[in-house]
């Protein structure tokens, strides 16, 4: 039973225009959501949250947006560059700050951004 | 400041063999986590050790066991691998101060034959 998830395995943007990532999920528990960014033959590396009592987070060309009545977020990239190209992760988890950081991770995206 | 740093990178073994994957901690980070990564999925979460205790466990068999040092590193061993244990194993570590920001390491590719 996938809690998280990410139902669009790959997106191709052009350079310049606004990548959409978006992510699904089902654990009306979780309330604090992440996006990492992986590399090839790299770890995933953090790239934005969003806590549940807010529905948008903004950090330069990155927005996360939450609608928890929808159970969904979306990940905003704009303008997309090349270097965006990635496998994107949605994660999330039952946080409060204590020492419990057990992510549920979606299968991921894989952005390519064309030059 | 020094990154979470994880080894080996690759490693072949045989199914019914024994593997010892090996984890430092971002400096000052006193919590390590194992997720396993299989192929197209996303990393699911192994355990978690805090202050040298498990702290947190996925759905994971017993097979699946680790330990954290004084000084944050952390080892997970798998005992009587099976053919599915096949994937990319990452570590990550995380502080209360970093809240629920996890910073991976690079991961060691495990592949049983």
């Amino acid at each position: 039973d996938q809690q998280v998830k990410q139902n669009s395995p790959s997106l191709s943007v052009q350079e310049g225009r606004i990548s959409i990532l978006n992510c699904d999920y089902t654990n009306s528990m979780f309330d604090y959501f992440l996006w990492y960014k992986k590399y090839p033959a790299e770890g995933p590396t953090f790239l934005i949250s969003i806590s549940s009592i807010k529905d948008k987070n903004e950090d330069g060309r990155f927005t996360v947006f939450l609608n928890k009545s929808a159970k969904h977020l979306s990940l905003h990239i704009v303008p997309s560059q090349p270097g965006d190209s990635a496998v994107y992760f949605c994660a999330a988890t039952v946080g409060g700050g204590g020492s419990n950081y057990k992510l549920t991770f979606g299968k991921g995206t894989l952005l390519t951004v064309n030059p | 400041e020094t990154g979470v740093t994880q080894s080996p990178t690759h490693l072949i073994k045989t199914r019914g063999q024994q593997v010892t994957l090996r984890c430092s901690s971002q400096s000052g980070h006193n919590t390590v986590s194992w997720y396993q990564q299989a192929l197209g999925q996303g990393p699911q979460f192994i355990f978690q050790y805090y202050r040298e205790e498990e702290n947190g466990r996925g759905n994971f068999p017993p097979r699946f066991s680790g330990l954290q040092f004084p000084n944050y590193s952390s080892e997970l061993n798998v005992n009587a691998l099976e053919l599915d244990d096949s994937a990319l194993y990452l570590c990550a570590s995380s502080s209360r101060a970093e809240g629920e920001k996890l910073f991976f390491g690079s991961g060691t590719q495990l592949s049983v034959l």
